[in-house]
């Protein structure tokens, strides 16, 4: 099965809504990064965020390792927020880490 | 300026044939990694490397084959493509090959016919 579960799998807000955006993970992991990409558009790091809650203006994230799982809070939503929220896992082993991804949320934001 | 080149960023192949896939880092970084992205998949690790070596390579197939020439250079060579291969390409880069964050280039759009 899927090692990084993203939920929901797309979401509709108004302007000025807020989302929370869930990651649970089925096996332990040592950090996770959290990513913003538009369509047919790159990853850009939102947070790297090993634990605890860190914020970066209208956007929190907030981990918990030992519960396996991650949010990211969006607040009072632009259209300019919309596209795909992915999270990863960072695994990491005898060879180093890699990142293993979720499947993403797909945001869209109406006015 | 972009930080990670990826050249080119679409690129059209038949089936059959072989394609190079290139990748620069220009953040100083020591590690690098590629990641394919398929249509409704979850982004897949491929390669990682470190100081130019290999260090993890999760690609079954020896079709895809990294190559290293400098520091800041990892690209990816494939060969006897399938249509199953199209997809996008991403290379990723970090400052060392543990804890932390990746950074990733525009990726490489590739479709096979």
């Amino acid at each position: 099965g899927q090692q990084v579960q993203q939920s929901p799998t797309s979401l509709v807000l108004q302007e000025g809504e807020n989302a929370e955006l869930q990651c649970n993970f089925s096996t332990s992991l040592n950090s996770m990064q959290w990513f913003y990409q538009r369509p047919g558009g790159s990853l850009i790091s939102v947070f790297y965020n090993p634990s605890g809650t860190k914020q970066s203006g209208r956007l929190t994230s907030t981990t918990v390792i030992k519960e396996r799982r991650s949010s990211l809070h969006i607040s009072s939503s632009q259209i300019t927020d919309s596209g795909t929220y992915l999270c990863a896992m960072e695994q990491r082993g005898s060879s180093g880490n890699k990142l293993i991804f979720g499947i993403g949320t797909l945001l869209s934001v109406k006015p | 300026d972009p930080k990670i080149i990826q050249k080119p960023k679409y690129l059209v192949a038949v089936t059959g044939s072989e394609k190079i896939l290139i990748c620069e880092q220009y953040l100083g970084h020591n590690a690098m990694y590629w990641y394919r992205q398929s249509a409704k998949k979850p982004l897949e690790f491929m390669f990682s490397y470190s100081y130019q070596k290999l260090m993890d390579n999760q690609t079954a197939s020896s079709r895809f084959q990294p190559q290293s020439s400098k520091k800041n250079h990892l690209d990816l060579q494939i060969t006897a493509l399938k249509p199953d291969d199209s997809a996008t390409y991403f290379c990723a880069s970090s400052q060392d090959h543990s804890q932390d964050t990746q950074y990733f280039g525009p990726g490489t759009r590739l479709l096979v016919l």
